[in-house]
């Protein structure tokens, strides 16, 4: 079946710092990709819509301006957590409707953890 | 999303069926039923989906009931490693994005 890999699948990084995330379709393309986040004993929640050419669609209340999403080209859109606090620790997930979009394929997830 | 509900824990001996439910009363006539599931510390994964014949694969088998108003997924011999959150999602226009993800059930497969 399709594959999406999302390295790294885990980081520790300094408050303040930035730290990128990428996703990529490994065998089918994807124009349009998805970026959650997960706190801990919570369930997925969807912050943005990564669209191939063009911008990102945030949900209400995600920080465009400090979720950098980048969509560039048909397999790969990155996430950057830009100047990360440790409140921004978190699971963060993407995914991509496969080649028959009848279903999502996930990515493994990356644990960011801010200190 | 039609809104689903499932229970929030349920416990299945290892080699025995593990049989999920989920409510879904307000799910439209076009709607599909969805399942995922989530492995710890890992991202869902697809399991099986399906508008109002029951459905197998080699995962899973899909019972959904006459008047769609609810679903059972049914595992058939459950191991070790199909202790995770499973998700019934009804996705809104079958668009498999923005995907809502309720609290799931939390399947815990004992020896």
């Amino acid at each position: 079946g399709a594959v999406v890999s999302q390295h790294p699948s885990w980081v520790i990084c300094k408050s303040g710092t930035s730290v990128k995330i990428e996703c990529r379709s490994l065998d089918f393309q994807a124009t349009t990709m998805f970026w959650y986040r997960q706190f801990p004993k919570q369930s997925l929640m969807l912050m943005a819509t990564s669209n191939e050419g063009s911008k990102a669609t945030y949900e209400q209340g995600v920080e465009k301006d400090k979720f950098l999403i980048n969509h560039a080209s048909l397999t790969l859109s990155t996430l950057t957590v830009t100047s990360a606090h440790p409140e921004d620790s978190s699971f963060y997930i993407c995914s991509a409707p496969g080649p028959t979009n009848t279903e999502a394929f996930f990515g493994q997830g990356t644990r960011l953890t801010v200190v | 999303d039609a809104k689903t509900t499932q229970p929030p824990s349920m416990d299945c001996a290892e080699g025995r069926a593990a049989n999920l439910p989920c409510n879904h009363s307000t799910i439209s006539g076009n709607e599909y039923v969805y399942w995922y599931r989530q492995i710890h510390s890992q991202g869902p994964q697809y399991i099986i989906h399906g508008l109002k014949n029951n459905e197998t694969n080699e995962m899973a088998s899909l019972i959904i009931t006459e008047d769609r108003k609810s679903s059972t997924l049914i595992l058939p011999h459950a191991t070790l490693r199909d202790t995770a959150v499973y998700y019934c999602i009804v996705p809104l226009r079958g668009s498999q994005g923005n995907l809502i993800f309720g609290k799931g059930t939390k399947l815990s497969v004992k020896p």
